[in-house]
């Protein structure tokens, strides 16, 4: 069965300050990952997807990056937090090749300060 | 793009009755139809998902309608429960190569006793 893990489960950070959020994915190679934002009581907003190691692309600019290196793990990362950034990120896992089935992690709680 | 209008954002129903949350596309080119059930604190779960070569599918208590001519889905959740309470999301998306999954605003459905 596969999982998937987030780190870390909850972060306060300062205005200005790098940011780092991990993703691994254990049990199912070559996945589709994403990753996702959503404010508190607001939608999911997907922000970066990458179908491969070494290979992501942006759906929306939020000043984020995003990086794959390797297979099972996914990097979101900023230098600069910004107040908005604020939120709870999630990374989702679907399998190759044409299923959308998109399962989600257990998420980072981001408050910045 | 793809965009996902998710109606009502509030739904309040009696235990036992009856809960639909109704949402509508516009891209036709959109395949794929999943719903999550949010619980505070979670993340989002996916609890049924149609794909559009159906009209209907069932699961236990859960029936989710497509109607691809008019770009809508929906979702009715019979003889509900308190534990039904929560946000629940639709989204939308055109099968290739990654899934962008594009989500409705949500609906936070209360079931009181």
């Amino acid at each position: 069965a596969q999982t998937i893990h987030q780190w870390p489960v909850a972060e306060i950070k300062a205005v200005g300050s790098p940011l780092s959020l991990g993703c691994t994915i254990k049990g199912k190679s070559s996945p589709n990952l994403y990753w996702y934002w959503q404010a508190t009581g607001g939608t999911l907003q997907q922000l970066f997807y990458s179908i491969t190691v070494g290979q992501v692309e942006s759906v929306v600019q939020l000043n984020l990056s995003a990086s794959r290196p390797k297979d099972d793990q996914f990097i979101l990362s900023t230098e600069k937090l910004l107040l908005s950034h604020s939120g709870f990120y999630l990374c989702a896992w679907s399998p190759r090749l044409g299923q959308d089935t998109q399962y989600f992690g257990p998420g980072t709680r981001l408050l910045v300060l | 793009g793809e965009q996902v209008e998710q109606l009502p954002s509030i739904l309040r129903v009696q235990e036992g009755s009856s809960a639909s949350i109704n949402c509508s596309y516009e891209d036709s080119a959109s395949n794929y139809f999943p719903w999550y059930k949010q619980e505070p604190g979670e993340n989002p779960k996916l609890i049924i998902d149609i794909r559009s070569n159906m009209e209907r599918k069932q699961i236990q208590e859960l029936i989710v309608l497509l109607d691809k001519k008019a770009k809508r889905f929906s979702l009715h959740i019979t003889d509900t429960q308190p534990g039904d309470s929560a946000m629940y999301f639709c989204a939308a998306s055109a099968s290739s190569s990654f899934s962008k999954l594009v989500f409705g605003q949500g609906t936070s459905l209360s079931v009181v006793p």
